[in-house]
């Protein structure tokens, strides 16, 4: 059982806008950053954006993310199907005093 | 170019123990906090444990305490777990991560895949 909540799976068509939510409490999202990993079939994760809209060179500004709260967004536009990937949701725990994670969202680009 | 390649995975059985390799290159190893996170089969990602930056913290998860050991050799630029007392979930995919702060986990190595089957 994840301590971020993820919905399991969402899909989109070529051109579209899907958003991927992650919610927390307020010892991880409510207190810390939350950043987002993306993987690709059959590769390993790579960080995607985080709650303050950094993200790695090469990461296309199609990409964003939001936070209110206890809850986190992470927002594609302009879908293409090679965002067809997993998401996850990650953030410190001041609580917990570790990393935690979601239990990652499956997109399908259709 | 910062790179992380993990190695030190394989077949083991029941109760047995491997100790994994993390070889960092490309950065200042010594300047980070380093992770372990691991995937099993078609399931989604578990944070292992984490070292901090000289060493002498490390943190496990509760499913792993007691069994599993972090370390790291900064004079090796390297990054270790040495799981013990194996069990078939934790078979698993097992990367390393280096840890940026409010980046998370900035850079991953490819992962080295720990089968535990009798």
């Amino acid at each position: 059982q994840s301590v971020l909540t993820q919905p399991p799976s969402t899909s989109g068509t070529p051109g579209q806008r899907v958003t991927i939510s992650c919610s927390g409490s307020s010892s991880n999202i409510g207190s810390n950053a939350v950043n987002w990993y993306q993987q690709l079939p059959g590769t390993a994760p790579k960080r995607l954006i985080n709650s303050d809209n950094q993200r790695p060179s090469g990461v296309p500004d199609r990409f964003s993310a939001s936070k209110s709260g206890t809850s986190a967004s992470l927002a594609i536009s302009g879908l293409q199907f090679e965002d067809e990937a997993d998401y996850y949701c990650a953030a410190w725990d001041d609580i917990l005093s570790n990393w935690v994670l979601g239990g990652g969202t499956k997109l399908t680009v259709l | 170019q910062e790179h992380l390649v993990e190695s030190g995975g394989g077949l083991v059985k029941p109760g047995g123990s491997l100790r994994l390799s993390c070889a960092a290159s490309g950065f200042t190893f010594s300047d980070y906090y380093m992770s372990w996170i691991r995937q099993a089969p078609g399931k989604g990602l578990e944070w292992v444990s984490y070292i901090n930056s000289r060493g002498d913290y490390t943190k496990h998860a509760d499913s792993v305490k007691g069994r599993f050991t972090i370390s790291r050799d900064n004079a090796k630029n390297s990054l270790y777990l040495q799981i013990s007392s194996l069990r078939a979930e934790d078979t698993a995919v097992y990367y390393c991560a280096r840890e940026a702060g409010r980046l998370g986990f900035d850079y991953w190595g490819q992962g080295t895949p720990v089968t535990v089957s009798s």
